[in-house]
């Protein structure tokens, strides 16, 4: 069955620091990923997302999603993170035959001053 | 300024109360979706509509219902039968529903509370 895992409940990472969030996914077929995020007490706001093309995207806020085939993975990075960063982040991958979108359980960033 | 609506911000129910959850949406997205929120579960899938008058249950339809009268509007009854209703609704759109580059597009959330 297709599902996404996101390793990560929780993330502290420092202000200015790098960030690499993990995500892993099970589907048959070539996936079509999404990255969100989500402010507490919000709704979710689409950061990127792959559906073909160049691995390499670049999404808002300075964000950018690596896909590998290989490894079964869409891991979200940010060179330099920000205190306005701090939210919840999920990866969802789309599936095709059941036609909806597959969440992940999320990871929880929060930023040091 | 186009977007997706969602009211109330917070709802309170009794125990054997149905309850409405609005959603209104000026995309002219022809696809609606509602997801309920549970701390560490991520999203979870309850109905979607692809076009008016047509809707299709998602993973936990139970206790819910929803009509689609309207292209801009999906409007979301929790019913008594929902036993734990306590959780972050959430309501999207898309273009449509049969492309699979239809990105979602979500609401700002509502949150259920039981008295």
């Amino acid at each position: 069955a297709q599902s996404v895992t996101q390793p990560d409940i929780h993330i502290t990472v420092s202000e200015g620091a790098s960030l690499e969030l993990r995500c892993n996914y099970s589907y048959g077929a070539t996936p079509y990923l999404f990255w969100y995020v989500q402010s507490p007490g919000q709704g979710l706001q689409l950061l990127l997302k792959y559906f073909s093309g160049d691995t390499l995207v670049q999404g808002i806020k300075g964000f950018e999603a690596e896909f590998k085939r290989s490894q079964s993975s869409f891991n979200l990075r940010k060179p330099s993170v920000h205190w306005s960063d701090a939210a919840e982040y999920f990866c969802a991958v789309f599936s095709g035959g059941y036609n909806k979108l597959i969440f992940g359980a999320g990871t929880r960033l929060a930023v040091h001053p | 300024d186009g977007g997706i609506t969602q009211s109330p911000k917070y709802l309170f129910r009794k125990e054997g109360q149905n309850v409405t959850l609005s959603c209104e949406q000026n995309l002219n997205h022809d696809a609606m979706y509602w997801y309920r929120q549970d701390p560490g579960q991520g999203l979870r899938l309850i109905y979607y509509s692809q076009i008016v008058n047509d809707f299709q249950k998602g993973d936990i339809a139970e206790g819910y219902s929803v009509s689609r009268e309207k292209k801009e509007s999906f409007p979301l009854t929790v019913t008594s039968a929902q036993k734990n209703p306590t959780a972050f609704y959430l309501c999207a759109s898309s273009r449509g529903l049969a492309g699979v580059q239809e990105t979602q597009y979500f609401g700002p959330g509502t949150r259920l509370l039981v008295l």
